[in-house]
């Protein structure tokens, strides 16, 4: 069975300063995908940034970058200077490559609140 | 990058009525399309998954006579809610799955989503 937990309810960060959201995911697989999503208020779904397993570094697009750490099964997300646009709710989500029939696993989500 | 469109954006109907919605992959083929359901503040519930040309795999508790999926093409897919109820009012969110270019990731793209309201 797969995970995502992500325990933090809402989050808030002062414009212009980076903000870490915290991403823990559990699975048998040995072979899986992580991402992040944005949603704003409008409801869009909106891709962020990948992560493989087997990745050697850790991802980054932009001001987002994924600190992935293995051996902790950890897959937190890292916005740097934050801009008011970046308030939303985040969603960690994983695909296992061989496991759930391809079917992705979502978090309950973070919701980020950007300060002026 | 890769689009994924759905209409209605919003739709408000009579409850008893019929509502479908469509999915577009728009720039690349979907190997697969996912449908979801989201209540306020919540996470995404998976609701089916459907492949081209084959039936959707509904998840346990979702009623396929009551949400039908059409898997048309590899870039269409549809939902029609039957006999829509005010606890069907929720908003609902599309799935593909697809590379936008070859080799690269496999990634799930999402529509906008459908508000539906049912009166």
């Amino acid at each position: 069975a797969q995970k995502i937990t992500q325990t933090q309810p809402g989050m808030f960060v002062q414009e212009k300063e980076a903000v870490t959201l915290d991403c823990t995911y559990d699975t048998s697989d040995p072979s899986y995908g992580l991402f992040w999503y944005k949603q704003p208020s409008s409801g869009e779904m909106i891709f962020l940034i990948y992560q493989g397993s087997y990745d050697q570094q850790n991802a980054t697009e932009g001001r987002y970058s994924l600190n992935f750490q293995k051996a902790r099964k950890s897959a937190n997300l890292v916005i740097s200077a934050s801009q008011l646009g970046d308030s939303a709710m985040y969603f960690c989500a994983m695909r296992g490559h061989n496991t759930n029939a391809g079917k992705s696993t979502f978090g309950d989500g973070t919701t980020l609140t950007v300060k002026p | 990058g890769a689009v994924v469109s759905q209409h209605p954006s919003r739709v408000i109907c009579k409850s008893g009525t019929s509502v479908k919605i469509e999915c577009r992959s728009l720039d690349f083929q979907a190997t697969t399309m996912f449908w979801y359901r989201q209540f306020p503040k919540q996470s995404l519930m998976l609701m089916a998954t459907s492949n081209e040309g084959s039936k959707a795999t509904y998840e346990q508790g979702v009623e396929k006579d009551k949400f039908l999926i059409n898997h048309a093409s590899l870039t269409l897919s549809t939902l029609t809610v039957t006999s829509a109820h005010p606890e069907d009012s929720s908003f609902y969110i599309c799935s593909a799955r697809g590379r936008q270019e070859a080799g690269g990731t496999d990634t799930q793209y999402f529509g906008p989503g459908t508000r539906l309201t049912v009166l």
